[in-house]
């Protein structure tokens, strides 16, 4: 059965800090690794990752994906109040267009 | 901007009671999803659609049904609703065949509790 696996469940850091989010995951036929931020209302996109060892970067944030070791984990540097939310992992398979979510990592940064 | 809407926000249903969910999105996209939020269990795919009149199960299919007949709506429906289906629906779309295909655009959610 596929599985994807978000750790920590939860996280509270101070302004400035940095976090690490971990996705790992056992799946068939896997095509790519997407992030995405959920605060009030619809998760928004942050990367896509498919091949290993390459960053993508987006100020503050960084992701990188680790195909041999099948994780990818989320960078945030100097942490703001506004990085508060919820981070989902989601799977692509080839199979089709079904898609894996993982359970999400809920990060509050506190002033 | 990719839109998609979903019409109710928040509802409030009872026991039993036929329920509609609807999702229209804007930006010609092929694929359109039904997912639930619940605390702890994350996004699970309730169905998905890759073309009209075209559905396929997801993880949790049972006790809902889908309804695409034209390309921009997808509709989830609860036959009779039941307590165990409080929760947050979002809908969900994305394109095919194009770079950045499988980026899913989101809805703003469709809470709903069922006495």
């Amino acid at each position: 059965e596929d599985k994807v696996v978000q750790s920590p469940l939860s996280l509270v850091v101070h302004e400035g800090d940095t976090v690490t989010l971990n996705c790992s995951y056992e799946v068939t036929n896997f095509r790519s690794l997407l992030w995405y931020k959920q605060e009030k209302k619809a998760p928004t996109f942050l990367f896509m990752l498919t091949s290993s060892g390459i960053e993508k970067k987006s100020g503050r944030l960084s992701s990188i994906l680790d195909k041999k070791e099948l994780f990818s984990i989320l960078n945030i540097t100097a942490t703001q109040t506004g990085d508060s939310a919820v981070y989902l992992c989601n799977i692509v398979r080839n199979a089709g267009n079904m898609l894996t979510f993982g359970g999400g990592t809920r990060l509050m940064v506190k002033p | 901007d990719v839109k998609v809407t979903q019409s109710s926000r928040y509802l409030v249903k009872r026991t039993g009671e036929k329920v509609f969910l609807e999702c229209v999105q804007d930006m010609d996209h092929e694929n359109m999803f039904w997912y639930r939020q619940d605390p702890g269990l994350g996004l699970r795919l309730i169905y998905f659609s890759y073309d009209v009149k075209m559905k396929e199960k997801g993880d949790i299919p049972e006790g809902y049904s889908v309804s695409r007949e034209k390309k921009e709506r997808f509709s989830l429906i609860l036959e009779s609703a039941s307590t165990n289906q409080t929760s947050m629906y979002l809908c969900a779309s994305s394109g095919q065949g194009r770079p950045g295909a499988n980026v899913l655009t989101f809805g703003a959610g469709s809470r709903l509790t069922v006495l």
